[in-house]
């Protein structure tokens, strides 16, 4: 099956710093969703990105669907920006199952 | 408000009593699915439905019912629940088929079983 694999695992940041996260994945895909999973465990839905760029706020994000990868880039980071950031994808072979496969994450703690 | 919403939000319980975590969307969302996260092994998938009175097994059904009456709701059914199956539970629900659109999710359920 489809591998995702995101880096780096764990960002420790100063209050308004910029960063930017990876995700890389093994297979073509039919969905890319970035998500934050907060301190109350959460699944807050940022961007659903396939192929492209978007951006909304201090967060945006890249994927480029050809080779395999996606960014997001978190600019003038927030204490409230703290917490887990997964990149999940359905693999575009999957058959009617339609399940997120979920990278590892990246724990990022902002502090004041 | 555009949401999934999920019942309860925690929940303590002893082996083999069973339970039923409600699952609920307001989008007239076709596609719902459940997953439960476990330290070290992600989010994996339960159950998935693609329509009303149409659901398939995920990666990881075994010890779990679904059942889908009404196209809005989709509970989760733990008949004789085990301590294995401590775990945070997600509900999550999509307009079509889950590989082509975006994916919504409740706000989970912690569930401890002892």
């Amino acid at each position: 099956g489809i591998q995702v694999e995101q880096s780096p695992p764990d960002l420790i940041l100063q209050e308004g710093a910029n960063s930017t996260l990876r995700c890389n994945f093994s297979d073509s895909v039919n969905n890319l969703q970035w998500f934050h999973q907060n301190p109350w465990g959460q699944l807050i839905n940022l961007f659903y990105i396939p192929s492209g760029t978007k951006q909304n706020g201090r967060l945006s994000a890249t994927t480029v669907a050809t080779e395999r990868y996606s960014l997001l880039y978190i600019s003038s980071s927030q204490t409230t920006d703290s917490g887990v950031y997964f990149c999940a994808v359905v693999e575009r072979d999957g058959g009617s199952q339609g399940n997120l496969i979920f990278g590892k994450g990246t724990k990022l703690s902002v502090k004041p | 408000e555009a949401q999934v919403t999920q019942n309860p939000r925690y929940l303590i319980t002893v082996t083999g009593k069973k339970l039923t975590v409600t699952c609920s969307q307001n989008m007239n969302h076709e596609y719902m699915s459940w997953y439960r996260q476990d330290p070290g092994l992600g989010l994996r998938q339960i159950y998935y439905s693609m329509n009303v009175e149409v659901t398939d097994k995920g990666d990881v059904p075994e010890g779990y019912k679904v059942s889908r009456k009404e196209k809005r709701n989709f509970p989760l059914i733990l008949e004789s629940p085990s301590p294995n199956q401590t775990s945070l539970y997600f509900c999550a629900s999509s307009l079509g088929l889950g590989q082509s659109y975006e994916q919504y999710f409740g706000p989970g359920t912690r569930l401890t079983v002892t």
